[in-house]
């Protein structure tokens, strides 16, 4: 049972926009910076947004990040299909002194 | 560009030791840039951290392990490794690397990239 709470699953159709949350406490989310991750099948997780809402050099505009008080979202915009993938939210918790990551959310594109 | 590869024993038995190395190329493990961590993913599940280490050696873990990681660093090999002592079916994972910065932030600003591609270690008799 993760300290950060993301929706099992999310889905959308292409072209769609969609949103993912992730929801903390003050010892995380609260007082630290959300970074979010994708993870492809089969694949390693690959850094997407940091920072709450910087993107790395590559990622599309098509994602974005925000924060508000103890909760985080993912947004993706012009959905696609290969953005089929799990998505991940993660923080650093004052309580563990270490990042935890989100459960995750698998996201589907119909 | 920076790469990191994991290398591991794809098998260990219950109460063992598991060992994994992560191999970094394209840049320096002794770069005072950046740390460089420990996260696992048991089969069909989500990330939990394990534990990230600079290249002076100081180490900051996951107390969930209940002080069971030793994590090194061998800056002649520009590589930084992972034990897991007294193993059970539970630390059954794809073990990844990731380089943990940077070190311009504090720790709690900090993210993972770019991340290896994982080895799988399977706990079992």
């Amino acid at each position: 049972q993760s300290v950060l709470t993301q929706p099992p699953s999310a889905s959308g159709t292409p072209g769609q926009r969609v949103t993912i949350s992730c929801s903390g406490s003050s010892s995380n989310i609260g007082s630290n910076t959300v970074n979010w991750y994708v993870q492809l099948p089969g694949t390693a997780p690959k850094l997407l947004i940091y920072s709450n809402d910087q993107r790395p050099s590559g990622v599309p505009d098509r994602f974005s990040g925000s924060k508000s008080g103890t909760s985080a979202s993912l947004a993706i915009s012009g959905l696609q299909s290969e953005d089929e993938a799990d998505y991940y939210c993660s923080v650093w918790d004052d309580t563990l002194n270490g990042p935890v990551f989100g459960g995750g959310t698998e996201l589907t594109v119909l | 560009q920076l790469q990191l590869q994991e290398s591991g024993p794809g098998l260990v038995k219950p109460s063992e030791t598991l060992s994994v190395t992560c191999t970094v190329s394209g840049g320096s493990i002794s770069s005072s840039r950046f740390h460089w961590g420990w996260i696992r993913q048991p089969p069909g599940k989500g990330l939990e951290w394990i534990g990230s280490i600079y290249y002076s050696g100081s180490t900051y873990d996951n107390p969930s392990l209940k002080s069971r990681v030793t994590i090194s660093v061998d800056m002649s090999k520009n590589q930084f490794s992972l034990k897991l002592n007294s193993v059970t079916a539970a630390d059954t994972a794809v073990y990844y690397c990731g380089r943990h910065g940077p070190q311009t932030v504090p720790a709690s600003m900090r993210w993972f990239d770019p991340w290896g591609q994982g080895t799988l270690v399977t706990v079992s008799s």
